[in-house]
């Protein structure tokens, strides 16, 4: 079945500062690959996805990388702010399968 | 309007206990599931219910088990809780065929003491 990991498992930066979580998947035929935010106390909120036909996907701040080829993909926030501070989760999954969870990074902004 | 809930959000009780956690969606969607978050974070599925069909159980003891009485509702019923049963445990739910996005409840604190 699908491995994911994720990298690193935790992340300070200073406001203003750009940000990058990656991950990595086991199998090829994944298509899927969506970033989940797990803010205190609350359940993930999807927050960025990428498919495999595309290689980058912009969202303001944010925006998603896939190497299909090597089989990662990567999350970018730029312009860090105190509010960005979370739990970041990378998934992968093949269409209308189930998803396999990276193991998360806490990300810390400091003002 | 919540599109996922979940009940109770903090649950406390005694080792060998039996409990429910409740999970209603209004989305509409077809696929429900059960995580289970360890205090490291990390999210593991259990059960994801398709049209009121089991479909996955993730080596998760029989202890626990999943109860769908209509296409809004899975509830997770656990007996004879044990220690290490302690987590946060989140519903999803995702609209089969249409897209892969899957959305989360709230989360239940479960503490077994």
């Amino acid at each position: 079945g699908e491995n994911v990991e994720q990298h690193p498992s935790t992340l300070s930066v200073q406001e203003g500062d750009s940000a990058v979580i990656k991950c990595t998947y086991s199998d090829s035929a994944s298509n899927y690959f969506p970033w989940y935010k797990q803010e205190l106390g609350k359940g993930p909120q999807l927050i960025i996805d990428i498919r495999s036909n595309v290689g980058e996907k912009k969202d303001q701040r944010i925006a998603v990388t896939l190497n299909k080829t090597a089989k990662h993909f990567s999350l970018h926030i730029t312009e860090t702010q105190p509010e960005d501070s979370a739990v970041y989760f990378c998934a992968a999954s093949i269409w209308n399968n189930d998803m396999r969870f990276g193991a998360g990074t806490r990300l810390t902004v400091k003002p | 309007d919540t599109a996922v809930s979940q009940t109770p959000k903090y649950l406390v009780t005694q080792m060998g206990n039996d409990k429910s956690i409740k999970c209603e969606q209004n989305l509409g969607h077809d696929t429900m599931y059960w995580y289970k978050q360890d205090s490291k974070k990390f999210l593991k599925i259990m059960f994801s219910y398709n049209n009121k069909e089991l479909i996955i159980n993730e080596t998760v003891p029989n202890r626990f088990s999943p109860k769908s009485p209509d296409k809004a509702h899975l509830n997770l019923h656990i007996n004879s809780l044990e220690l290490g049963d302690s987590a946060v445990y989140f519903c999803a739910t995702r609209e089969t065929g249409l897209t892969d996005t899957q959305y989360f409840g709230p989360g239940t604190r479960l503490t077994v003491l």
